[in-house]
């Protein structure tokens, strides 16, 4: 039990459609990072919020947006869905210290795109 | 830039086996976390160790040890005496600035142990 937990666990969307992914943190944690795994393949870092601030992006296009709240509760907004968003996204949860810390995982959204 | 190399994309051993996962990273940062996680087919990535590179002492927990070695770049895994419940894809991970903590992954190595 990581403390991480994210909706919906399962959809399905139409190509064009718009997606909002959501995820609650770890109590006590302000830094928030999605990530998105297609199929055999390793997670791939789309963007980070720190304090409700963007902090750091991947190579993703600007139709992958994303907030954090003051409760620092974060959404993933995919703008004109493709086939190739089809991917299991998965929200990680950390708090910032001197020592470094660990990350924490939710189970993730499955998105497939038809 | 930042690489995470896992070399071996599925392992299938026999239940009480002993096994290895190889993870070799790259970076040109003198301070950086290694971090070895496992999924189960669930989805969630559940974390198993995190280790910083002015810490080259092996660690083990359990049947679970690992053996960083900063001259090969290398931070391996190795379950002793397999069992069925370890069967999951493993992922090994590198972040360099735990400032903008960006977890870079390797391909992951699927583990099946076989009953």
């Amino acid at each position: 039990e990581t403390g991480v937990t994210q909706s919906p666990t399962h959809l399905i969307k139409t190509r064009g459609q718009q997606v909002t992914l959501r995820c609650s943190s770890q109590s006590g944690h302000n830094t928030v990072s999605w990530y998105q795994q297609a199929l055999g393949q390793g997670p791939q870092f789309i963007f980070q919020y720190y304090r409700e601030e963007e902090n750091g992006r991947g190579n993703f296009p600007p139709r992958f947006s994303g907030l954090q709240f003051p409760n620092y509760s974060s959404e993933l907004n995919v703008n004109a869905l493709e086939l190739d968003d089809s991917a299991l996204y998965l929200c990680a949860s950390s708090s910032r210290g001197p020592s470094g810390n660990t990350i924490y995982f939710g189970e993730g959204s499955w998105l497939t795109v038809v | 830039a930042q690489k995470v190399t896992q070399a071996q994309t599925e392992i299938s051993v026999v239940e009480k086996e002993d096994v290895t996962l190889d993870c070799v990273y790259e970076t040109r940062d003198t301070t950086y976390y290694l971090f070895w996680y496992k999924q189960p087919p669930s989805g969630e990535l559940v974390f198993l160790i995190r280790r910083n590179s002015f810490d080259e002492q092996n660690e083990i927990s359990g049947r679970y040890s690992w053996n960083f070695q900063k001259s090969t770049s290398s931070f391996n895994f190795t379950i002793t005496a397999s069992q069925v419940v370890d069967s999951a894809v493993y992922f090994c991970a590198l972040i360099v600035n735990f400032g903008n903590e960006k977890l870079t992954f390797g391909t992951g190595t699927r583990l099946t142990i076989i009953p």
